[in-house]
């Protein structure tokens, strides 16, 4: 019973560079989200979707792509990475308005 | 978009103090949620709790949603509890999604 996981763990890639976060969940959850956490914002939705191939932006999405071709997978890529994007990201899901979210990846641009 | 103000900002308290955290919002709630942030980083959720009153063991949380605001009880404090505890709202139409509060961070000493 994993629930939701998130990959990898830890990343460390240079500014310009494209980088892939992976969440996967085992619970079927329509919703997934993500988010990232800095110090002095707390938490800031980026994307999130209500089902397969339907996505939509969140507070803060410029600079991200997504797409959930599956109900349980929901990839965000950073596609030139950029040093303001250093942060822990979170991928979260949800039935219905309860959210249980992933371990968090941390992500730093050098 | 809706505004979500934490109080306090940060507590410490000794083992077995019970605390009171708050949580105002500015427009009227169709989903609030409690999470707790532990030391190590992992996000668990509390409650759901858009009015009304629940308990959870030595954890309760009542709404107002009247009144735009939320209280998280914690009741003989122990280490565990500590880290950062967060209020999440999201508005009747959904269109701003959730947005978190700064959150409280609480330090129980042993």
């Amino acid at each position: 019973d994993a629930g939701i996981t998130q990959s990898p763990r830890y990343k460390i890639t240079e500014t310009g560079r494209q980088v892939t976060l992976m969440c996967h969940q085992t619970w079927s959850h329509s919703y997934m989200f993500w988010y990232r956490q800095d110090l002095g914002h707390g938490l800031r939705l980026i994307y999130y979707s209500a089902a397969a191939d339907i996505t939509d932006k969140g507070e803060v999405p410029d600079g991200y792509v997504v797409s959930r071709s599956k109900t349980e997978n929901f990839p965000l890529t950073l596609e030139s990475a950029t040093r303001s994007q250093t942060s822990v990201y979170f991928c979260a899901s949800s039935a219905s308005y309860e959210q249980y979210f992933g371990p968090g990846t941390r992500l730093t641009v050098t | 978009g809706i505004q979500v103000e934490q109080s306090p900002p940060d507590l410490i308290l000794q083992e077995g103090a019970n605390s009171t955290l708050r949580c105002n919002f500015s427009d009227s709630v169709n989903n609030l949620q409690w999470f707790h942030q532990n030391p190590w980083g992992q996000l668990i959720n509390l409650f759901y709790i858009p009015s009304g009153t629940k308990q959870n063991g030595r954890l309760s949380a009542t709404t107002v949603a009247t009144e735009r605001y939320s209280l998280l009880y914690i009741s003989s404090s122990q280490t565990t509890d500590s880290g950062v505890y967060f209020c999440a709202v999201e508005r009747m139409n959904r269109d701003d999604k959730i947005i978190f509060g700064k959150g409280t961070r609480l330090h129980i000493l042993p």
